[in-house]
């Protein structure tokens, strides 16, 4: 079957970094997203890797890794804001979204 | 309209009742896509359409139904509503080309008592 495998949930401080893992196995690779949902809202896009590396967008950066399955989302001088779940999801060979159950990150002063 | 729109914003239904979900999109994205999300489980494709005319069952498809009778709008309807369809439903879109990337509409909070 699919799978998708990231922490239920993370606590880091303000102003802190925290990387959040995200593993899988799915039928196919054709990509691989993050996206951010606050609570009672929609969720929103933050990064998008097809390539092995590291995507770099302001403080947040995503790293793929296509042999191991795995992927990290790094988000650096960590704001109260950034308080939210982060949901990993892989296309497969289907070209659908596989879905993680997400992270919820808490960040405390 | 900017964007993807969804109406209800909420509804309490009772089980056995019809109800359709209205989705639309003003970005003239190709495909759309219907998606549920339940405490404790990732988002899960319900039901899918990657152009005006066509659609396609995803990975939760059962006691769903939709149309795309055109490319701004994407109805899904539960034609008997049991209290296992309570959920938030998210209706997203995308256009081919960009990463696929999808981009999500508010949310409709349904209760099925």
């Amino acid at each position: 079957g699919q799978n998708i495998d990231q922490p239920t949930e993370m606590t880091a401080t303000e102003g802190a970094i925290v990387q959040i893992n995200c593993t899988y196995q799915t039928s196919g690779f054709n990509g691989l997203f993050w996206y951010q949902q606050h609570a009672g809202e929609a969720p929103t896009f933050l990064s998008y890797n097809v390539l092995d590396g590291l995507e770099e967008k302001g403080r947040f950066s995503s790293f793929l890794s296509r042999s191991k399955g795995y992927s990290y989302l790094l988000l650096k001088e960590l704001q109260m804001k950034d308080s939210a779940s982060y949901l990993c999801a892989v296309r497969d060979s289907n070209y659908q979204l596989i879905w993680g159950a997400g992270t919820k990150l808490i960040i405390k002063p | 309209i900017a964007g993807i729109t969804q109406a209800p914003t909420s509804q309490i239904l009772a089980a056995g009742r019809r109800m359709t979900l209205r989705c639309t999109q003003d970005m003239r994205h190709n495909a759309m896509y219907w998606y549920r999300q339940d405490l404790g489980l990732g988002l899960r494709l319900i039901h899918y359409s990657n152009t005006a005319g066509t659609t396609g069952k995803g990975e939760v498809p059962d006691g769903y139904s939709v149309s795309r009778a055109n490319t701004d709008d994407f109805p899904l309807t539960l034609a008997s509503a049991v209290p296992s369809q309570t959920s938030v439903y998210f209706c997203a879109s995308s256009l081919a080309g960009e990463g696929d990337t999808q981009y999500f509409g508010p949310g409709t909070r349904l209760t099925v008592l």
